[in-house]
């Protein structure tokens, strides 16, 4: 099956800096990478999505980048606000596994004023 | 549209109890996903259905955990007996399956569920 590797399991960053989560997976015919962002206490909320058809996608401040010959993906947040500071869970859906996703182990994200 | 809807939102119960939790999927949605949250483990796929049909139980951590969705908008995940381990944050989620198969997956706020 899948396995999705996320790094850093925390990460601190200064108000405006940008932040930088890596996802390594395992099955190369997996096809689709969302990100999902979860707020203390909440439910997991997808924020942006990358097909694998596609390199790089952008929605503002947030943006995916995808490298289907090394296997790994990342989100990139750009001018983060305290807002922003939540866990952050990567997934990857294999191609015939219906929907199924496999989530990353999360990074917790602090924007520090 | 109220989005998935779960029940309970918090249950306390003691070991040896059975426990049943409910999730009612976005009207329209022909996917569920029942998801296991917990520190040690993370978020972890339990069982998941296709138009009703259990499709993946693999994740079914043992034969305590049984799950079950016999229309289209209402889903049970039951847990006999329940045991301290069992303690976590039970999400579920749905999402359109359609012919091309990327579609968001939506969740629900959640079950907490704390096992003495």
């Amino acid at each position: 099956g899948e396995n999705v590797e996320q790094h850093p399991s925390t990460l601190s960053v200064q108000e405006g800096d940008s932040a930088v989560i890596k996802c390594t997976y395992s099955d190369s015919a997996s096809n689709y990478f969302p990100w999902y962002k979860q707020e203390l206490g909440k439910r997991p909320q997808l924020i942006i999505d990358i097909r694998s058809n596609v390199g790089e996608k952008k929605d503002q401040r947030i943006a995916v980048t995808l490298n289907k010959t090394a296997k790994h993906f990342s989100l990139h947040i750009t001018e983060t606000q305290p807002e922003d500071s939540a866990v952050y869970f990567c997934a990857a859906r294999q191609t015939g596994g219906g929907n199924k996703l496999t989530f990353g182990t999360g990074t917790q994200l602090k924007v520090e004023l | 549209d109220a989005g998935v809807i779960q029940s309970p939102r918090h249950e306390v119960t003691e070991m040896g109890q059975e426990v049943t939790l409910r999730c009612k999927p976005i009207s329209g949605h022909n996917s569920l996903f029942w998801y296991r949250q917990t520190m040690m483990r993370g978020l972890e796929l339990l069982i998941y259905f296709n138009n009703n049909v259990p499709i993946d139980d693999s994740g079914m951590p043992e034969d305590r955990f049984s799950a079950k969705m016999p229309n289209a908008s209402f889903s049970t995940l039951k847990i006999q007996p329940s045991e301290p381990r069992d303690s976590a944050v039970y999400f579920c989620a749905s999402s359109l399956r359609t012919g091309q198969g990327f579609n968001e997956q939506f969740f629900g706020p959640g079950t907490r569920l704390t096992v003495l």
